[in-house]
Order: structure tokens, then sequence, then C-alpha cells
């Protein structure tokens, strides 16, 4: 069975700072990855996705991420952060002959000035 | 153009009354999806539809919980005899097609609080 790990559950950073939200999962077969961000009381919307190719993939908002096939990670980072980047944000994988999205448990990153 | 929309945004209930929430897709998406946000589990795959085909509802948590889609669009999830533990945002979600590359959009949610 597939698995999401987010391993920091609150990230508080200061604005213009870089940040990292880190990712990691479990899967016995290939997997498509993504992240997605929630702003309070929104659904999710997609930052990024990697589905094959390069393994640095960009995103909205100035989001990377890389997949780490060896490390089965797929962390996100931004160089510098703004105010309005505070939000919830989910690491998620499916099997690549799957249907549904398997989320980490998020993280929420807080930016302040 | 529309995005996915849910209603109602919040629903308050007793324990024991059944709800029903709605999904109105983006328009021309075959693929629809319901999830469960709670604080103890996360995001939860419930139930996933595509065309005509037989729902996948592996995610279904108990028998209490149903979905339907009427002529491949508007979909509404039933939970019956509600219960406490069902206090959560329910997301749908929908996508284009049923190809494993597809992303999905997502609504922004029902808020349910079980009394």
């Amino acid at each position: 069975a597939q698995s999401v790990t987010q391993l920091d559950s609150q990230v508080p950073v200061f604005e213009e700072a870089p940040v990292e939200l880190r990712c990691n999962y479990s899967s016995s077969v290939s997997v498509y990855l993504f992240w997605y961000v929630q702003y309070p009381n929104q659904g999710l919307q997609l930052l990024l996705k990697y589905l094959s190719g390069s393994t640095l993939v960009k995103g909205i908002n100035g989001f990377e991420a890389e997949f780490n096939k060896s490390q089965t990670s797929f962390h996100l980072r931004k160089p510098s952060v703004h105010i309005s980047d505070t939000a919830e944000y989910f690491c998620a994988v499916k099997e690549q002959a799957g249907t549904a999205l398997i989320f980490g448990k998020g993280t929420t990153l807080s930016v302040s000035s | 153009g529309a995005g996915v929309s849910q209603s109602p945004s919040n629903k308050v209930t007793e324990k024991g009354k059944d709800v029903e929430l709605r999904c109105d897709p983006i328009s021309g998406h075959t693929a629809l999806y319901w999830y469960r946000q709670s604080l103890g589990q996360g995001l939860e795959f419930l139930i996933y539809f595509q065309g005509n085909s037989a729902p996948d509802k592996s995610g279904l948590p108990s028998d209490r919980f149903s979905a339907e889609r009427t002529g491949g669009s508007v979909s509404t999830l039933t939970i019956q005899r509600t219960q406490q533990e069902d206090s959560a945002v329910y997301l749908c979600a929908s996508s284009p097609t049923s190809g494993v590359r597809e992303t999905q959009y997502f609504g922004p949610g029902t808020r349910l609080l079980v009394l």
C-alpha cells in the first residue's frame, strides 16, 4: 500500500526567506507525485506535478519540487516566500495505474514579516 | 470557466439524521471523486465515478455512506444516520478524462458538523 509522510506539520518562516517542505512516500509500484495548496476556506489547488521526465518540476507561484527516486522524496521549495504563501500544503501520490490520490497529512506554512 | 462547485458550504446536523452533499463538476469532465478531510485522518479518498462505469467505492468507510452520479454530471454523497465522527470537510474533485495522467480539480468543500 502507498503512504505519504510530510515530515513537518508546521513550518514558520519570515518573509523573503527560502523554504523547503519535505515529503517522502512509499510505494511498491511506480507513482505520480503532486503538491497541492489549500488557502483558508478554499479547496485544493494544484501547485505542480511530476509525471515523468526531468526530476525538477516547476509550478505556480514560484514553487518547484525535485523527485528523488532513490530517496523516495518529493520536497517542495521556494527561494523567497511571501506573506500570501501562508497556507496548508499537501503532498500526494497516485499509482500510475490507479485513480485515487493518497495524501500526506499536510504542512502548514506560516509566513510572517 | 466555472470550477467545481459544492453545496451546501456548511451543514450542521444532529446525530442520527441523514445528510446529502452535492457536487457539480466542471462541465465536460467525465471523472468525479469524493474525498473527506478530517483532523484525525487527513485527506481520504471515498469514491470515484468515471462515465457510465461502476463506481470505485473502495474508500467508503461504512455502509452508511453512498453516492450517486446522475446523467454523468452532478453527484450526491449521502450519509445516513450521521455520527459525530462523520464531522469533516467533504471535498469533490473532477478531471477531464480517466487517463492516469489527468489533474484533479477540487471544489471548495462542504463542512459537515454532526452534533
